[in-house]
C-alpha cells in the first residue's frame, strides 16, 4: 500500500488560498489520488480525485507532477466554513483489494 | 430516501455484552466499510466488503465480527464489547473503492462502560 505523509495541521485566514501537499513516494501505476474532507462529528466527504496532471472542480483544485510522488489539494479562498480535517488517500481496486485506508490528515484552521 | 444509514446514533453498553451496529445503502453499491474513530484521530478500517457475502479484514479487526448477506447491509458486530472499543464508527459504501467516491454515514457514537 502507497503510505501518505501529510502535515499534521495548518493554520490560514479567511480569503486566502491553502495549498495541503500529500507525499506519496511509493504510489503505483494502477494509483489514483483522492481527498476528503471530514468536519467535527461527521463523516468524511469527497473532494477531489485525480490521477495525473490537474484537475479542478466547483471546490477544490488537485495538482499531481509528471513523477506522481506527491499532490497539493489547493482551496481558493477559504472561508471559516472550511475549517476540516484533510485525508490524502492513494490507491486503487485490484493490487489493494478494495481497501480504502485512511492517514493521519491535516486539520486545517481558518480564522478571520 | 436514498443514501447510506447507520443505526443506532448513539449506543451505551457495557462490557462483555454483544452489540450489533447496522448499515444500509441504498444504491446497491458493491464496496462497504467499516471504520472507527477515537477522539482526535484519523479513521481506522475494521472490515470491509467487495460484494455480498465477500468481506475482508482491515487494519482493526480484532474483536469485530460482520456479515454482508444482502448487498444493501453490513453489519458490525463487537462479539463481547471492551473499553477499548468507545469510539464513533463510521459505514461507507462506493461503487467501487480507491478510483471513485466513497459516501459515508453519519456516524455511531459507541460508549462502552
Amino acid at each position: 500500500l502507497a503510505k501518505t505523509t501529510q502535515p499534521i495541521s495548518m493554520d490560514s485566514y479567511e480569503g486566502q488560498e491553502v495549498n495541503i501537499t500529500c507525499s506519496h513516494n511509493n504510489i503505483a501505476t494502477n494509483d489514483y489520488i483522492t481527498w476528503y474532507q471530514q468536519f467535527p462529528s461527521q463523516g468524511p466527504r469527497f473532494i477531489i480525485q485525480g490521477y495525473k496532471t490537474k484537475v479542478t472542480n466547483e471546490v477544490a483544485s488537485l495538482f499531481i507532477p509528471a513523477d506522481r510522488k506527491s499532490s497539493t489539494l489547493s482551496l481558493p479562498r477559504v472561508s471559516l466554513s472550511d475549517t476540516a480535517v484533510y485525508y490524502c488517500l492513494v490507491g486503487d481496486n485490484y493490487n489493494q483489494g478494495g481497501k480504502l485506508i485512511f492517514g493521519q490528515g491535516t486539520e486545517l484552521s481558518v480564522k478571520p | 430516501d436514498a443514501g447510506i444509514t447507520q443505526s443506532p446514533r448513539y449506543k451505551i453498553t457495557e462490557t462483555g455484552r454483544q452489540v450489533t451496529l447496522m448499515c444500509h445503502q441504498t444504491w446497491s453499491h458493491s464496496y462497504m466499510f467499516w471504520y472507527r474513530q477515537d477522539l482526535g484521530h484519523g479513521l481506522r478500517l475494521i472490515y470491509y466488503s467487495a460484494a455480498a457475502d465477500i468481506t475482508d479484514k482491515g487494519e482493526v479487526p480484532d474483536g469485530y465480527v460482520v456479515s454482508r448477506s444482502k448487498t444493501e447491509n453490513f453489519p458490525l458486530t463487537l462479539e463481547s464489547a471492551t473499553r477499548s472499543q468507545t469510539s464513533v464508527y463510521f459505514c461507507a459504501s462506493s461503487d467501487r473503492a480507491a478510483d471513485t467516491e466513497a459516501f459515508f454515514g453519519q456516524g455511531t457514537r459507541l460508549t462502552v462502560v
